[in-house]
């Protein structure tokens, strides 16, 4: 059974703060690996994609992929209320590259 | 202009009754899926269809059944409603193989 897994949290940050997200996997043959924010009663957004190791970042948001080590981290810098959601880590399946096999979420607080 | 739409957005009904959901995109891709999300919040892959070949089909009852008339449009029917079946279905797409899904904004379905 292929599996994404997440700590559900909450992880409750100050406002500031750098909030750090983390995801291991299962398939040692996935290549591609995704972060998705999802507000209550909302559905999932995508925030980040990376398909290489190492660093990638968007503004305020940097996702690592150590394949190695198989997991997939996804750091906040200065976290704001607004960022308070549940985040979704994704990875593809290898044996079916149109599927994507997701973790159950971190919810992430983030108080002023 | 909404990248993937769906209607309606509530649903409520009564356990026997056979419903349907819709759900179109305009992205010009050729993946859509169709996902439940219960009030665990795990998001659970139902169906997909790649230029209207079913791809994957989980184990899902038999009573509920994906049409796609196009590339641009999936459907769901789901017939003798459960109170199980309670829950938010979203549609999402996806372009190229290993590539991220675009989520539409979830139809919540309640079943009394």
């Amino acid at each position: 059974q292929k599996e994404v897994e997440q700590n559900s949290g909450p992880l409750s940050v100050p406002e500031g703060a750098i909030a750090s997200l983390n995801c291991t996997y299962s398939d040692r043959g996935s290549q591609s690996f995704f972060w998705y924010r999802q507000y209550s009663g909302k559905s999932p957004e995508l925030i980040m994609s990376i398909y290489s190791n190492g660093d990638k970042e968007d503004g305020r948001f940097t996702a690592q992929l150590n394949k190695a080590s198989q997991y997939v981290s996804l750091l906040i810098r200065d976290s704001q209320p607004s960022d308070s959601a549940t985040y979704l880590c994704a990875v593809d399946n290898a044996g079916n590259n149109r599927k994507l096999i997701w973790g159950l979420g971190t919810s992430l607080a983030v108080n002023p | 202009d909404t990248a993937v739409s769906q209607t309606p957005k509530y649903l409520v009904t009564q356990m026997g009754n056979d419903k349907s959901i819709k759900c179109e995109q305009n992205l010009g891709h050729d993946t859509m899926y169709w996902y439940k999300q219960d009030s665990k919040k795990f998001l659970k892959i139902m169906f997909s269809y790649n230029n209207k070949e079913l791809i994957i089909n989980e184990t899902v009852p038999n009573r509920f059944s994906p049409k796609s008339p196009d590339k641009a449009h999936l459907n769901l029917h789901i017939n003798s409603l459960e109170l199980g079946d309670s829950a938010v279905y979203f549609c999402a797409t996806s372009g190229l193989a290993n590539s991220e899904q675009f989520f539409g904004p979830g139809t919540r379905l309640t079943v009394l």
